[in-house]
């Protein structure tokens, strides 16, 4: 069955530290993938997304993500991190007009 | 443009009572999609519409769940003869339909509490 794993349930960085969290999904075609944030409160934000083309992914607030095919992965990064992005981060795959979300990772910045 | 909005934003309610949601997608928009979030998971899909036609509905959803979108513009969700076990936080999307695949916009939520 087609699913999404996100390995780490929390991850604690420093401010200024970079960030990298880890998404891996199982789907048999090229999938379409997904970064989402969700702040305490606040509904889901669409960080970045992944359809075709160029592997490496820009989005907002200075998040990267990079689709790697033959480790099924899509790993979303940012050089600096802000205290402002505490929060908790969903990957997510498009499947037949549905997202399937993996479970979430928290992130705690240190200050 | 506003945005996803959902209505009510919080909901407590008695066990074995009907609870209606309300969610107003982005205009123009023509799928909107229902999702149930709990503690520690990622959202969950119920079902979704394009315009007025509700095209798939989950497991998940049983037969005391029913949604509509009569008009193809906003859409309700009710829950009959709620149970502890409906306490989530409900959420609305919605997105535009035109290639082969779209991007889903997200409202705030409903976060129902069932005691």
């Amino acid at each position: 069955a087609q699913s999404v794993t996100q390995p780490d349930i929390h991850i604690t960085v420093s401010e200024g530290a970079s960030l990298e969290l880890r998404c891996n999904y199982s789907y048999g075609a090229t999938p379409y993938l997904f970064w989402y944030v969700q702040s305490p409160g606040q509904g889901l934000q669409l960080l970045l997304k992944y359809f075709s083309g160029d592997t490496l992914v820009q989005g907002i607030k200075g998040f990267e993500a990079e689709f790697k095919r033959s480790q099924s992965s899509f790993n979303l990064r940012k050089p600096s991190v802000h205290w402002s992005d505490a929060a908790e981060y969903f990957c997510a795959v498009g499947l037949d007009d549905k997202i399937i979300f993996g479970k979430g990772t928290r992130l705690h910045i240190l200050p | 443009d506003t945005g996803v909005s959902q209505n009510p934003r919080h909901k407590i309610t008695k066990r074995g009572q009907n609870v209606t949601f309300r969610c107003d997608p982005i205009s123009e928009h023509n799928r909107l999609y229902w999702y149930r979030q709990t503690l520690g998971q990622g959202p969950e899909f119920l079902t979704y519409f394009q315009n007025e036609a509700q095209l798939e509905k989950s497991r998940l959803l049983s037969d005391r769940f029913s949604a509509e979108r009569p008009k193809g513009s906003f859409s309700t969700l009710e829950i009959q003869r709620t149970e502890q076990g409906d306490s989530a936080m409900y959420l609305c999307a919605s997105s535009l339909m035109d290639g082969p695949q779209e991007t889903q916009y997200f409202g705030p939520g409903t976060r129902l509490l069932v005691l």
